[in-house]
This record gives C-alpha cells, sequence and structure tokens, in this order.
C-alpha cells in the first residue's frame, strides 16, 4: 500500500521567513512523487514533481529515500504562496495517492 | 473552453434525488478520474478510466455509478446519497503517466 503523510494541517510563517512543508511517504517501490497546490478560488494544480529536479515560484522539493521524505522548501517565504499545499505520489500502478494537505499562510 | 471543466458547480440534492454531475476535457488526455475532496480527509481516489475503460474503483458505494462516453467526457450518476456524501468532486485528466489536469469541482450538499 501506498500512504502520504503531511504531519502539518496548518503552516505560518511571516514575509521573508524561510518555509519548509513536510512530507513523508510509505511505499516499497520507487515511488514518483509530487506537489499540488491550490490558490484561493483557483483549481488544484501540479506545483512541482521530483523527476524534473526543478525550481517553481522558488520552491524546490528534494526526495530523500532513506528518509522516505519530500520537503518543501522555500528560502524566502511570499505573501502570494499562501495556499493549500498537498503531497502526492504516484506508485507502480500509476495512481495518485495525496496527502491530507498543508494549509500554508504567509503573514505580512 | 479550454482544460478541465466541471458541471455544475454547486449541486443540493435530496436523499431520494437522481443527479449527475459532469466532466469535460480538451486536453486531449487518454485518463479520466474522479476524486472526493471532504473538509476533514484527503483526497479520496475514486474511479479512474483508461482509454473509456475503468481501471480502479477505489470501493465506492453502488450510489456513486460512473460512465465515461468517450475520452473527453465523465460523468458521475448519483442516486440514494447520504448526508455523508456531501463533498467536493473533482474531476481530473491525464496522459496515462503524466501530470493531472483538475476541474474547478462539483460541491455537493445532500440534504
Amino acid at each position: 500500500a501506498q500512504r502520504v503523510t503531511q504531519p502539518e494541517k496548518l503552516l505560518s510563517v511571516f514575509k521573508g521567513a524561510p518555509v519548509e512543508l513536510k512530507c513523508n511517504y510509505s511505499y516499497s517501490g520507487s515511488p514518483e512523487l509530487f506537489w499540488y497546490v491550490q490558490y484561493s478560488r483557483q483549481r488544484l494544480q501540479l506545483l512541482l514533481r521530483h523527476i524534473s529536479r526543478e525550481s517553481i515560484k522558488g520552491f524546490t522539493a528534494d526526495l530523500n529515500k532513506g528518509e522516505t521524505s519530500f520537503h518543501l522548501k522555500k528560502p524566502f517565504a511570499q505573501e502570494e504562496d499562501s495556499a493549500m499545499y498537498y503531497c502526492a505520489l504516484s506508485g507502480s500502478a500509476r495512481q495518485l495517492t495525496f496527502g491530507s494537505g498543508t494549509q500554508l499562510t504567509v503573514l505580512p | 473552453e479550454t482544460g478541465v471543466t466541471q458541471t455544475p458547480r454547486h449541486l443540493v440534492m435530496g436523499m431520494t434525488n437522481k443527479k449527475s454531475l459532469k466532466c469535460e476535457q480538451h486536453l486531449g488526455h487518454n485518463a479520466m478520474y474522479w476524486y472526493k475532496q471532504s473538509a476533514k480527509k484527503p483526497l479520496e481516489l475514486m474511479f479512474v478510466y483508461n482509454f473509456k475503460e475503468q481501471t480502479e474503483n477505489n470501493s465506492v458505494p453502488s450510489r456513486f455509478s460512473p460512465e465515461c462516453p468517450n475520452s473527453s467526457h465523465l460523468f458521475l450518476h448519483l442516486h440514494t446519497l447520504q448526508p455523508e456524501d456531501s463533498a467536493l468532486y473533482l474531476c481530473a485528466s491525464s496522459q496515462i503517466t503524466g501530470e493531472l489536469f483538475f476541474g474547478e469541482g462539483s460541491r455537493l450538499t445532500v440534504l
């Protein structure tokens, strides 16, 4: 079975502060990990995936197989980063399993 | 209209009603999905269709009945629902191994 855990339901940081949204997964094979984001009144959309190894809107995420983690990081948070963030895992069946989400609020 | 479109955006129904949710994608994708998003639970995968064939039914009660007449359209037929079925129902599409593109969702309230 595959499982994704996001331990923080709510996270608040001040503008300009670093932010890290935690994601841990459980999967016996080689997973593909994603971060999806949902801004207020917008649809859920892909933020980044681990295989692309790119930085999107200043966010990065590194897959750590030893710790089975895929934490999302940004060195300097902006107010427009306030949103709901979902970590997701795709296993061999290519079906996405989502975590419960973390609501990030960036305070001015 | 581009992307993934869901109708209606909001639906209120009684427990004895029969209604349907519709999803349409204009992205040329081969796979379509129904997800349920409840207030206190993670996104739950309900159904998956690949090339119009259902490949996943995630232990969904039979009061939810999906239909995929072609690769661009996906329906979720609802009948004799329960109040706990009230949720946001999200449709998504993808190429078989690609990124999921989501619709804006249909907010369902069962009275």
